[in-house]
Order: C-alpha cells, then structure tokens, then sequence
C-alpha cells in the first residue's frame, strides 16, 4: 500500500529565516506531487505540483520554491519567511492517469 | 472565474439525525468533483470522486449526488455519528488540467450526543 509522509508536523519559525518541509511517497512510482497552503478560513490554494523529478509548475508568485531532486521525494523550501507565510502545509499524491490525489497529515507553519 | 461555494459554512446537528451539504460551483469545462472530509489538523480523506456522467455516488453512510446541468452537488450523511465532526470540502476538477483543483472553504460539522 501507499504511504504519504511530511515532517516536521509542526514548526515554529522567525520572520526572515528559511524553510524546508519535505514530503514523501513510500509504495508507487511516478506519481504526481503537489503542495498545498490551507490558510485559517481559506480553502486549500496550490502552491506547486509537479510531474516528474525536477520538472515544477508553480501556481502562485511568492517567497516560496519548490523542488523534487528524487521520484518519490518533494520539497517546499523559502529562503526568507514573511509573516504571511504561516498556515497548514500539506503535501499530496496521485497516480497519472487516476483523478484520486492522497493527501499528507500536513506541516502547520507559524511564522512569528 | 472558476469557482466553488459551498453552504452552510456551518451546521450543528444531534447524533443519529440526517444532513445534507450543498455545492455549487462555476467551473467550465468540467471534468470531475470530490468530497473531502477533513478533521481539525490533519489531510483531507477522499469521500467520492464523480465524473459529469455520474449523478450519485454512495461511500457507506455519505452519498453525494451531481448535477452537472445546474452545476450543484450535495452530500448527504445519514444517522450521523460523533466522529462525522469535520470540515467537509467540496473539490472541482477542470477539463483542461486535472492538476488544478478548485476547492471550496467547506462546511464545519459539529455532532453533538
């Protein structure tokens, strides 16, 4: 079976510092990756997805970056926070071809 | 502009009774809509996925029903139980990229004994 896995689960971070939050998949190959941002009363906006490894489509203009250096392995990164960056990170999977996309336990990121 | 709204945003309910959740959304061409349950804190879990030539799909005590003509779904939970508590998000998919779903603010479900 499929497993989806994201650390850290929570993170507490200055304005000004940097980001990594790192999402793998465990039991499938090629799958599509996403990153999603669910900020507090918003629904969830896509931040990036991507194909293939080091192909990424990035779907809002930001501080935020996004990398896939292995099949199975994507990564949000951000060289500096901003306040704005807070909110619940989550990480998500599908087979290509099958519409169904699996979603992490997620990051909740507080930028203070 | 490709859009779901979704109604209530919240709704209290005693354990056992019956609700039903509402979709409308104004994404063209479509292609595919999901239900998500979400609990405080964690990833969203699939409840059904439709096509537009599917109008009801049914994952035991959920059913949502498609109506791809006025663009509304529902979904419907029956003899609700306590754990049914959650954040419930309603997701369109469009035709022309199936990568980018439109998602609703979802409705907050609150199961009291």
């Amino acid at each position: 079976s499929q497993t989806i896995h994201q650390w850290p689960a929570t993170l507490v971070q200055p304005v000004g510092s940097p980001l990594s939050l790192e999402c793998t998949v465990e039991g499938t190959s090629n799958p599509n990756l996403y990153w999603y941002r669910q900020a507090a009363g918003r629904g969830l906006q896509l931040l990036f997805y991507s194909v293939g490894i080091g192909q990424i489509s990035s779907e809002v203009p930001q501080n935020l970056s996004a990398s896939r250096p292995q099949d199975r392995q994507f990564i949000l990164s951000s060289k500096k926070l901003l306040l704005s960056d807070s909110g619940f990170y989550l990480c998500a999977w599908r087979h290509r071809g099958i519409y169904e996309q699996y979603f992490g336990p997620g990051t909740r990121l507080t930028v203070t | 502009k490709n859009q779901v709204e979704q109604s209530p945003q919240s709704l209290i309910i005693l354990e056992g009774k019956n609700c039903t959740l509402q979709c409308n959304y104004t994404v063209s061409p479509f292609s595919n809509l999901r239900w998500y349950k979400q609990d405080t804190g964690r990833g969203p879990v699939s409840l059904t996925i439709m096509t537009f030539s599917e109008n009801t799909k049914s994952n035991g005590r959920y059913t949502a029903t498609l109506d791809a003509d006025t663009k509304q779904s529902s979904l419907h939970i029956t003899a609700s139980q306590l754990s049914d508590s959650a954040s419930y998000i309603c997701v369109v998919s469009g035709a022309h990229n199936t990568d980018k779903l439109i998602f609703g603010t979802g409705t907050r479900l609150q199961v009291f004994p």
